[in-house]
C-alpha cells in the first residue's frame, strides 16, 4: 500500500523553528517528486515547495522562499521539511504530496498541524 | 502564476441531484486541470486529472471536463459520501502548483 506518514508538527513561538517529517512506503521513493501543500484553519490548499526525485531541482512558493528549505534522503524514503523564522501565517496543516507524472496528486499524507503562537 | 477560480464557493444540494462545480484559468491551461475532494478533517483525495480522467477508484458517477480556460465537475446522483469540499488545481505552470479556493457541497 502507498502510504505517506508526515510528523514534526507542534506550536512553537513566532520566529522560532520546525522540522517536518514525511516517511514514505509502498513505492519506489526515489523516482518521485514530492511536494509539500498546506492549509491554514478553515482555509483552501496553497501549495509550498517541491523537490525532484534525485534533489537537484528544488522550488518555492515566493512565501516561504528564503525561510523553508526542502530536502529527501531517498536511502531512508523520507521527505523533510526545515522550517525557520515561521510566522503566525504558516500556521496550518502541512501534507506532503507524492507527484504522479500524467496524473496529479495521487498520494496525500494525513498531515501534520503547525501552530504558531507566542 | 496562473491563478484558479471555482465557482460557486458552496452549493446545497440533495440526495440524488445532479450538480456541476466550476473552475477558471486566468489563461489557457489546456487539459492540465486535476480535481480532488477533500472531507472535514481529512487529506484530500483526487478524483480526476487531465480535464477528464477518472482516477482509480473514483465512482463514475464523478466526471468532468473542458480544456483552456473554462472546466467543469459533475457529480450525478448525488450520494451522502459527496457532500465535501471540492478543489480544482493546474498543472500546466508549474511552479507553483495552484489551486482553486475550493466549493463546498452541503446537503440541503
Amino acid at each position: 500500500e502507498v502510504q505517506l506518514v508526515e510528523s514534526g508538527g507542534g506550536l512553537v513561538q513566532p520566529g522560532g523553528s520546525l522540522r517536518l517529517s514525511c516517511a514514505a512506503s509502498g513505492f519506489t521513493f526515489s523516482t518521485y517528486w514530492m511536494h509539500w501543500v498546506r492549509q491554514a484553519p478553515g482555509k483552501g490548499l496553497v501549495w509550498v515547495s517541491r523537490i525532484n526525485a534525485d534533489g537537484s531541482s528544488i522550488a518555492y512558493a515566493d512565501s516561504v522562499k528564503g525561510r523553508f528549505t526542502i530536502s529527501r534522503d531517498n536511502a531512508k524514503n523520507t521527505l523533510s521539511l526545515q522550517m525557520n523564522s515561521l510566522r503566525a501565517e504558516d500556521a496550518a496543516v502541512y501534507y506532503c504530496l507524492r507527484w504522479e507524472p500524467g496524473v496529479a496528486f495521487d498520494c496525500w499524507g494525513q498531515g501534520t498541524l503547525v501552530a504558531v503562537s507566542s | 502564476d496562473i491563478q484558479m477560480t471555482q465557482s460557486p464557493s458552496s452549493l446545497s444540494a440533495s440526495v440524488g441531484d445532479r450538480v456541476t462545480i466550476t473552475c477558471r484559468a486566468s489563461q489557457s491551461i489546456a487539459f492540465y486541470l486535476n480535481w480532488y475532494q477533500q472531507k472535514p478533517g481529512k487529506a484530500p483525495k483526487l478524483l480526476i486529472y487531465g480535464a477528464s480522467n477518472l482516477h482509480s477508484g473514483v465512482p463514475s458517477r464523478f466526471s468532468g471536463s473542458g480544456s483552456g480556460t473554462d472546466f467543469t465537475l459533475t457529480i450525478s446522483d448525488l450520494q451522502p459520501e459527496d457532500f465535501a469540499t471540492y478543489y480544482c488545481q493546474q498543472s500546466y505552470s508549474a511552479p507553483p502548483d495552484t489551486f482553486g479556493q475550493g466549493t463546498k457541497l452541503e446537503i440541503k
